[in-house]
């Protein structure tokens, strides 16, 4: 079993609806991270959060720590959103537990 | 504020070959870390260093190693190289294991 787990995998949804895209992991974390990364292979990070929930623009991210779970959302979607939505962990034991561990990522389309 | 800069951004070796890419992280940025993408894997973590000092390191076999300057930057090497070593080596800067500033990535293709 990996340690990310995203769903879904693929996401089709029409522009102005409502995306919710999941994130589980198995490990203690000091952090998740929430990516986007658009066809050419650039990355940008949209989120870092340990706890609770923050929002840039139309883009929410909350984590419960207890369940162990994150969710991606995207309200009012465009077209510019279609990426691949990618989620990362840094666990809290020593060594190299603290390195990213990443979802599979969860390819994103928006059809106009 | 000029970004992460990953040089070159494609490359081309033969089976064999070794490879040095580099990396400029963001002025002020400490912390460099490596990754490979490849379709099958996905994105893994290669090295993380601080200040010259490698902080962790993925799994990953002996072939792959790296280095940090006094000036940050960081170059990552793989020597004699094989066919799965074809991926996009992406690299990130950060202040210290905080939001990470991801370079444009280094295509690296091994016929």
């Amino acid at each position: 079993k990996n340690e990310v787990e995203q769903s879904p995998q693929n996401l089709t949804a029409q522009e102005g609806e409502f995306i919710t895209i999941n994130c589980s992991y198995s490990v203690g974390i000091s952090a998740l991270h929430w990516l986007q990364q658009h066809p050419g292979g650039g990355i940008v990070s949209l989120f870092m959060l340990s706890s609770g929930k923050k929002k840039h623009g139309r883009l929410i991210a909350t984590i419960n720590i207890q369940e162990k779970h994150s969710s991606l959302h995207i309200t009012a979607s465009h077209p510019r959103d279609s990426a691949v939505y990618i989620c990362a962990v840094r666990g809290i034991s020593s060594g190299s537990a603290r390195q990213l561990t990443f979802g599979s990522g969860t390819q994103l389309t928006v059809l106009p | 504020k000029a970004g992460v800069t990953q040089t070159p951004r494609y490359l081309i070796k033969t089976r064999g070959q070794q490879v040095t890419l580099s990396c400029s992280p963001i002025s002020g940025h400490r912390s460099v870390s490596w990754y490979q993408q490849t379709p099958g894997q996905g994105l893994q973590f290669l090295f993380e260093y601080f200040s010259e000092t490698q902080r962790n390191k993925g799994n990953f076999p002996g072939r792959f190693s790296g280095r940090q300057f006094s000036n940050s930057r960081s170059e990552m090497n793989v020597s004699t190289l094989e066919l799965g070593d074809s991926a996009l080596y992406l690299c990130a800067s950060s202040l210290d294991r905080n939001i990470q500033y991801f370079g444009a990535g280094t295509r690296l293709s091994v016929l």
